[in-house]
């Protein structure tokens, strides 16, 4: 069974900085995709940034870039010149796609503080 | 940018009630999921519904929960005899291909008292 960590529940970054959030999974899937999703208080998840595992180079999304180390089964998130809207739960989340079937799979989350 | 809505977004029931939760997945999706997040916890994947049918559900998902597509736009997620720990965040999800990302609605927060 497929599963994902992301070993931080909180972390602060001052205004303008960077800051990287970790996750990593396990799975026995060779093709599989990964992804990113913000949470803020309004509480509606927001695709942040989609990653495929057959791709080797790392996806960006203006500020938000990704870390995919596919031996380490690692996939950070980057985000560049924080800013106060960036504040949110952030998770991680593994597409499992076994048998024609599709789920995800989410970390237990994040929580971002950018400060002003 | 079209959006997945879900109706209502705060639902209070005594327990024992049956709850219907309601979503309007994006209309040109094919695929559609229910999730559930407990407070404080992750989100957890409930059901995944293609082609007028269930195409997988966690364990979680036991008789107690049934979904319809009852239309050519709502997806209804039904939640019989409720009890406290049903309690959480239910959101809907949907998407035009299984590996395309997934749109999420606001969520419904369900209250069982």
């Amino acid at each position: 069974a497929q599963t994902v960590t992301q070993s931080q529940p909180e972390m602060s970054v001052q205004e303008a900085e960077t800051v990287t959030l970790s996750c990593t999974y396990d799975t026995s899937e060779s093709n599989y995709y990964l992804f990113w999703y913000k949470q803020p208080p309004s509480r509606q998840m927001i695709l942040v940034i989609r990653q495929e595992a057959y791709k080797q180079q790392n996806a960006t999304e203006n500020r938000f870039s990704v870390n995919f180390q596919k031996a380490a089964k690692s996939f950070s998130l980057k985000i560049s010149d924080s800013q106060l809207g960036d504040t949110a739960m952030y998770f991680c989340a593994f597409l499992s796609h076994t048998s024609g079937t599709y789920k995800y799979i989410f970390g237990t989350g994040t929580r971002l503080k950018v400060l002003a | 940018e079209p959006e997945v809505t879900q109706t209502p977004s705060h639902q209070v029931t005594q327990m024992g009630q049956e709850v219907i939760l309601r979503c309007v997945p994006i209309s040109n999706h094919l695929y559609f999921y229910w999730y559930r997040q407990i407070l404080g916890q992750k989100v957890e994947f409930l059901v995944s519904f293609y082609n007028n049918e269930i195409s997988e559900k966690s364990e979680i998902f036991d008789d107690q929960f049934s979904v319809e597509r009852p239309d050519g736009s709502n997806f209804t997620l039904k939640i019989r005899s409720t009890k406290l720990e049903d309690s959480a965040m239910y959101f809907c999800a949907s998407s035009d291909q299984g590996v395309q990302p997934q749109h999420f609605g606001d969520g419904t927060r369900l209250s069982i008292l």
